[in-house]
């Protein structure tokens, strides 16, 4: 059971626009950061977001990412069919003094 | 930036291992590194973090407190994780990780901005 709340997987088209949330709590994503990782099968994670909604050099404007008091969403849009992997939020949690993740979520087209 | 994981392999229940991980393309002792683990077929779970610098803070999730044990030696631009009394949950893909991590008022922030490619630990008997 994770701390972050993830949909274990979200469907759309191709050129359409996908949302992932990740639900938290007051001592996590209520109070810290929130970071984005995407990972293809049999790969390392890469970083997607950080902070919120800051993209590394290198990560198209197609992601984006948001925060309102204890959630937080990445959205993707143009979907491409390279974008089909999972994606995992993380954060420091001050109770746990640890970063916590998500469960993950598959992204697929339709 | 490039982190290479290292010291993965088959142990037998209660058994350790240690694992490495040498950075280069960044000036490693400025930064906090940790290690991440992804057992087959499940999501990333954090295992660890040590402070940049001396490393005089490191964290640890409580299943594994007590058992790992992580540390770096600058001068190799290596991070390290000890693992002891290993147990068959602890079977994993182990990733390190350079942690932009920050700590402030005792409370922190950061995020993981690169990742080694992984070494993979199999507890079994």
């Amino acid at each position: 059971q994770s701390v972050l709340t993830q949909p274990p997987s979200v469907s759309a088209a191709p050129g359409q626009m996908a949302t992932i949330s990740c639900s938290g709590s007051s001592s996590n994503i209520g109070k810290n950061y929130v970071s984005w990782y995407q990972q293809f099968p049999g790969t390392a994670p890469k970083l997607l977001i950080y902070e919120n909604n800051k993209r590394p050099s290198g990560i198209p404007d197609r992601f984006s990412g948001s925060k309102s008091a204890t959630s937080a969403t990445l959205g993707i849009t143009g979907l491409q069919t390279g974008d089909e992997a999972d994606y995992y939020c993380g954060t420091w949690d001050s109770s746990l003094s640890g970063v916590v993740f998500g469960g993950g979520t598959k992204l697929t087209d339709l | 930036v490039q982190l290479l994981d290292s010291g993965g392999g088959l142990v037998q229940p209660g058994g350790s291992l240690r694992l490495s991980c040498a950075g280069s393309g960044f000036t490693f002792n400025s930064y906090a590194m940790g290690w991440v683990r992804q057992a087959p077929g499940k999501g990333l779970e954090w295992v660890s973090t040590i402070s940049g610098g001396s490393g005089g803070s490191t964290y640890y999730t409580d299943s594994v407190k007590g058992r790992f044990t992580i540390s770096r030696d600058n001068s190799k631009n290596t991070l390290y994780l000890q693992m002891d009394s290993l147990r068959v949950e602890d079977t994993a893909v182990y990733y390190c990780a350079k942690d932009r991590l920050y700590c402030s008022g005792g409370n922190c922030n950061g995020y993981l901005d690169y990742w080694g490619q992984g070494t993979l630990v199999t507890v079994s008997s």
